[in-house]
């Protein structure tokens, strides 16, 4: 299957930064990346959905301003997360969909991003 | 409300022995997806289901989805200690891609 690669694989910050992660198909070209959150012992969230070259589309109870979601090629989609506090430690993973032609075509998933805020 | 429920949440087994997670939607699923995951760890795919009544085996691993499309079992032959991990059930409800998922069921393989 395809490869998408997630960087960085583990975060420490303090409370109030901002941190970057990146998502990347590393050979394939995604059109459409998803961003979900984990929080220990709990399954998989969906945050957002980016487009390539468009607006994410937030899921209810995400705070567009907080997860800025950028994907500005086929490759690479990030999500920032702004003035990160305690509660928005989790483990975040981002899923790469390839061919809108084909419906529920299959999602790669990334490694995961282990964001701890101190 | 969940709307993927995963039973049991939580399963241990004597190695070599079978069983079988399920997963039920209330809502008719255009694709119905099985990972394994590690703790702390991204997904890994196992199989894609799409069509009622549809059966997709590897190795021991064997997935059914329902010709209702609202169900959905994966079914572990003489199991191993590789085969430990937490199984997500993830169903595109919406036909957008969008996939939720399933509590997860955690698998331990006793020696």
């Amino acid at each position: 299957g395809a490869v998408v690669s997630q960087h960085p694989s583990w975060v420490i910050c303090k409370s109030g930064t901002s941190v970057k992660i990146e998502c990347r198909s590393l050979d394939f070209q995604a059109t459409t990346m998803f961003w979900y959150r984990q929080f220990p012992k709990q399954s998989l969230m969906l945050m957002a959905t980016s487009n390539e070259g468009s607006k994410a589309t937030y899921e209810q109870g995400v705070e567009k301003d907080k997860f800025l979601i950028n994907h500005a090629s086929l490759t690479l989609s990030t999500l920032t997360v702004t003035s990160a506090h305690p509660e928005d430690s989790s483990f975040y993973i981002c899923s790469a969909s390839g061919d809108p032609r084909r419906p529920n075509s299959e999602q790669f998933f990334g490694p995961g991003t282990r964001l701890t805020v101190l | 409300s969940q709307e993927l429920e995963q039973s049991p949440q939580s399963l241990i087994v004597q190695e070599g022995k079978n069983l079988t997670i399920n997963c039920t939607s209330s809502k008719t699923l255009y694709g119905l997806y099985w990972y394994k995951q590690k703790y702390g760890e991204g997904l890994i795919f196992l199989m894609m289901l799409q069509k009622g009544g549809e059966e997709k085996s590897h190795e021991k691993i064997t997935a059914k989805l329902d010709e209702k499309k609202q169900q959905s079992s994966l079914h572990i032959t003489a199991s191993q200690p590789s085969h430990a991990g937490i199984y997500l059930c993830g169903a595109d409800i919406g036909g957008a891609q969008k996939l939720v998922f399933g509590q997860g069921t955690r698998l331990t393989i006793n020696p």
